[in-house]
């Protein structure tokens, strides 16, 4: 079966600057989650679907970043604007029981 | 609250020698544990979960309740075993979001 796709693999952008991750997963899967992991760390959870209703964002900054699952489906999360602190990989996974998780996409903010 | 402990960044080893990842955690309930393992260039995968009691790759690992560890083991370590390996804990349910340690790097020497 198809895995998890994120796109793009590699952002650099400038403080301040906007920034959006996009997430499809597996079909099928109910359950989505984006996760953060900096450099050093394990991956932290932002925010959790459930098809397309927020389970968790206990973690997301919200004065900054935001994410939407329209349809249920596709995901995607975005930063606004982007501070030195958020570089980091962003981590796609979605669920039945196991989560499977993407690629990620590197984010470097300069 | 709940977290988890990798006490140590880095693990190098020779070829056939005995493997411990220690892994400790801290929870009010009964966890879920699983490890994570990511190889070079690879996507973050599951490699076994408590509840399954199961080998993989010639890895287990054993839920003590009373350390509140979960360390991975292998008897003989092989060079295609160097990776980055994650403990987590879910928090509740099948959908539950994962609790990342910080991560442990296995190194293989030949």
């Amino acid at each position: 079966e198809a895995g998890v796709a994120q796109s793009p693999r590699y952002k650099i952008i400038e403080k301040r600057q906007s920034v959006a991750f996009w997430c499809n997963p597996i079909s099928g899967h109910a359950t989505l989650y984006w996760y953060q992991q900096i450099l050093g760390q394990g991956p932290k959870l932002l925010i959790q679907f459930q098809n397309n209703g927020v389970v968790d964002d206990s973690q997301l900054p919200k004065d900054r970043f935001s994410a939407e699952r329209l349809k249920g489906v596709d995901s995607t999360l975005k930063i606004q604007p982007a501070k030195l602190e958020d570089s980091a990989v962003y981590l796609c996974a979605s669920s039945l029981t196991e989560q499977f998780f993407g690629p990620g996409t590197r984010l470097t903010v300069l | 609250a709940q977290r988890v402990t990798q006490p140590e960044k880095l693990l190098s080893v020779f070829k056939g020698a005995p493997v411990e990842l220690k892994c400790n955690y801290s929870y009010s309930g009964s966890p879920e544990l699983f490890w994570y393992v990511q190889y070079s260039r690879q996507r973050l995968q599951l490699l076994l979960r408590h509840i399954s009691r199961e080998s993989i790759k010639g890895f287990t690992a054993d839920l003590n309740k009373g350390e509140t560890s979960f360390h991975l083991k292998k008897p003989f370590a092989q060079e295609e075993d160097s990776a980055m390996y994650y403990c987590a804990l879910r928090s509740s349910g099948n959908t539950g979001k994962l609790i990342f340690g910080q991560g442990t790097t296995l190194q293989v020497k030949p």
